[in-house]
């Protein structure tokens, strides 16, 4: 069975670094894309970009590009979303999900979420 | 980029019919064959409900149906049930070899 497990809810301040993990199992983790989505209070899903875990080739969305980090470890089979300098406007929710094949609108396995709170 | 444009709100009876539209540009709905579908409960995950403009995943219902036509994709939801309302998201492949949300439609159940 194909899961995506998310790390924890997190609260941060701003200036703060994070790094939130998205651990796969239930299939080859390396050869299926893994994506990322934000979706801030209230609001719609964004797509943030993806990451290829087998060589970490990754595509950001132009409104995420320069303000996140994504990456990969294939031996432990998780992906990881980081920031250097957290905004209040990273406050949202972060999803990862795989798509069934290489098709990254296909998004038919999602983590639980993780919840980012950056407050002062 | 901007999000594809989806209405607001949609509202339906149980039983009736109801469609929602997600209008995008030719560099990203109307150029590819890749237009998924989200279903999004109130504090869950989002469901993919439709992938590929017209395909419907295992296990999903085939009360939801989907089709594109230019530059728009549509979802339509037949025999509308309580357990439907929820919030419905479109999303398509772009020229940019980005990827796309909709704005997202908010769907009542009278």
């Amino acid at each position: 069975e194909v899961q995506l497990v998310q790390s924890g809810a997190e609260v941060k301040k701003p200036g703060e670094s994070l790094k939130i993990s998205c651990k796969a199992s239930g299939y080859n983790f390396a050869i299926y894309w893994i994506v990322w989505v934000r979706q801030m209070p209230g609001k719609g899903l964004e797509w943030m970009g993806s990451i290829y875990p087998a060589d970490s080739h990754s595509t950001y969305s132009p409104s995420f590009q320069g303000q996140v980090t994504f990456s990969a470890d294939k031996s432990i089979s998780t992906a990881y979303l980081q920031w250097s300098g957290l905004k209040a406007s990273d406050s949202a929710m972060y999803y990862c999900a795989r798509p069934t094949n290489g098709v990254w609108t296909d998004l038919d396995y999602w983590g639980q979420g993780t919840l980012v709170t950056v407050s002062s | 980029q901007s999000a594809l444009t989806q209405s607001a709100s949609v509202s339906g009876s149980p039983g009736q019919s109801i469609t929602i539209s997600c209008t995008g540009i030719s560099s990203d709905v109307g150029g590819y064959n890749y237009v998924s579908w989200f279903q999004q409960h109130p504090g869950k995950v989002p469901k993919l409900i439709m992938y590929d403009v017209l395909n419907r995943p295992s296990g999903v219902s085939t009360r939801f149906s989907a089709s594109k036509s230019g530059n728009t994709a549509s979802l339509t939801i037949s025999g509308l049930q309580a357990e439907d309302e929820a919030d419905y998201y479109c999303s398509t492949y772009t020229s940019s070899r980005t990827v796309v949300f909709g704005g997202g439609t908010k769907l009542t159940v009278l």
